[in-house]
């Protein structure tokens, strides 16, 4: 079965440092990958999303995030945190066809910025 | 752009009561809907997929006759919380897929019992 694991359950890291989450995953079939990011009191909003195709993908706010088969990893990054990037990230996974895709998330990390 | 509405954002129900929350899929055709149960703790349960003209399949600790689903047309899903007790409070997420295989998410509905 499928499963996501962000292994840090917090970060903290100072404002205009560089930041990088961690998102292992499990999966039997061609994934899809996802980096959401909710703040506080609100919804999910969608940061980036990984096809099939190049490891390394542009999203929102200046996050990028690295697929890489071998690690089973799709670490999320930035070159310098914003005071307003404070919020909770989850890593999601779901398979790319079939009815049964069942996204499944990860525990979240939450994010503090030390100004 | 792909945008997904939740409402009500907020309720309050008595202990053993109904309600109703809706999710409306907004610029795209949600050819999906997964519906999710996030705890205090931040984690998230999947309660239910939902696709048009399919079965909607419920997960395990989550049954129809507790949380009903309707999902009429590509744009709109409900699910009704049936004799609501404390332990389903919670914040409900609703997430349509678009044809591409993404999810985008509502802003939920917070469920507090009473």
């Amino acid at each position: 079965a499928q499963s996501v694991t962000q292994p840090d359950a917090r970060v903290t890291v100072s404002e205009g440092a560089s930041l990088q989450l961690r998102c292992k995953y499990s999966y039997f079939g061609t994934p899809y990958l996802f980096w959401y990011v909710q703040y506080p009191r609100q919804g999910l909003q969608l940061l980036l999303k990984y096809y099939p195709g190049d490891p390394v993908v542009q999203g929102v706010n200046g996050f990028e995030a690295e697929f890489s088969k071998s690690n089973s990893s799709f670490h999320l990054r930035k070159a310098s945190v914003h005071w307003s990037d404070w919020a909770v990230y989850f890593c999601a996974v779901s398979l790319t066809s079939g009815g049964n895709y069942k996204p499944t998330f990860g525990k979240g990390t939450s994010l503090v910025v030390h100004p | 752009g792909a945008l997904v509405y939740q409402y009500p954002r907020r309720t309050i129900c008595k202990s053993g009561t109904s309600m109703r929350m809706e999710c409306q899929a907004v610029g795209f055709q949600a050819t999906s809907v997964a519906w999710y149960r996030q705890s205090p703790q931040k984690t998230f349960e999947l309660i239910a997929l939902s696709t048009v003209n399919s079965a909607i399949k419920y997960e395990q600790n989550f049954t129809q006759e507790k949380f009903p689903i309707s999902h009429p047309n590509l744009s709109f899903s409900s699910m009704t919380v049936l004799n609501a007790y404390l332990e389903d409070r919670g914040l409900y997420l609703c997430g349509a897929r678009d044809r591409d295989g993404t999810l985008y998410f509502g802003a939920g509905t917070r469920l507090s019992v009473l």
